[in-house]
């Protein structure tokens, strides 16, 4: 098993740029998640899915939209990049049984100029 | 989801017990105690979670006092390797939508020769 996958590892994107991030789990996990992490802090939560098909914001989704339109990959999108979406993007799935733990992917270090 | 407190750093000699402290005084009767670490740089990776009872599994053990205010989570033989930052938080693991995870700054590990 891969378990979660992240594309791309690094990405530049000048102010007002748009991009996708595609994260893909093969562990058949109903939820995922993604965050982000900003040097010296921890992890923030952006948007969330339960499920194909359905997607919730987290703590901090301004400026980001998801996509899950196949169990196995959920999407981030930003429309109009900005300097302060510079980060490290990481995607975390997890499924129903359990306690709920969630297995993280390698992450994105996206910077936008 | 309760707060956390833990140490900021914690300095560790390779083949010790590193021993890691977590105060959760408001914690629920339903509330869990989960530890991630995150290595320089990857995903963050669940270690271990527990309720009341001490919990060991091949990475570490987890143990909470009596009035499960306050944990202690133990790398018996620490490595090079666990130098990491370690998270502790306390959730419930199912809300009826997601088990999401809410990330504090967690305690840098440093594990030296």
């Amino acid at each position: 098993n891969a378990g979660v996958t992240q594309t791309p590892k690094f990405r530049v994107l000048k102010t007002g740029q748009s991009m996708t991030l595609l994260c893909a789990q093969d562990m058949n996990h109903e939820y995922m998640y993604w965050y982000r992490q900003d040097p010296g802090m921890g992890l923030r939560l952006i948007h969330y899915s339960v499920g194909e098909g359905t997607t919730a914001k987290g703590e901090v989704p301004d400026g980001y939209n998801v996509s899950r339109l196949k169990k196995q990959n959920f999407l981030l999108g930003l429309e109009s990049a900005a300097p302060s979406q510079t980060s490290v993007y990481f995607c975390a799935s997890s499924g129903t049984s359990g306690m709920g733990e969630q297995y993280f992917g390698p992450g994105t270090r996206l910077t936008v100029t | 989801d309760a707060k956390t407190t833990q140490p900021t750093s914690m300095d560790c000699a390779e083949g010790r017990a590193a021993n890691l402290p977590c105060n959760h005084s408001t914690i629920s009767g339903n509330e869990y105690v989960y530890w991630y670490r995150q290595i320089h740089s990857q995903g963050p990776q669940y270690i271990i979670h527990g309720l009341k009872n001490n919990e060991t599994n091949e990475m570490a053990s987890l143990i909470i006092t009596e009035d499960r205010k306050s944990s202690t989570l133990i790398l018996p033989h620490a490595t090079l390797r666990d130098t990491a930052v370690y998270y502790c938080i306390v959730r419930v693991p199912w809300t009826g939508t997601a088990s999401k995870l809410t990330f504090g700054t967690g305690t840098r590990l440093q594990v030296t020769l």
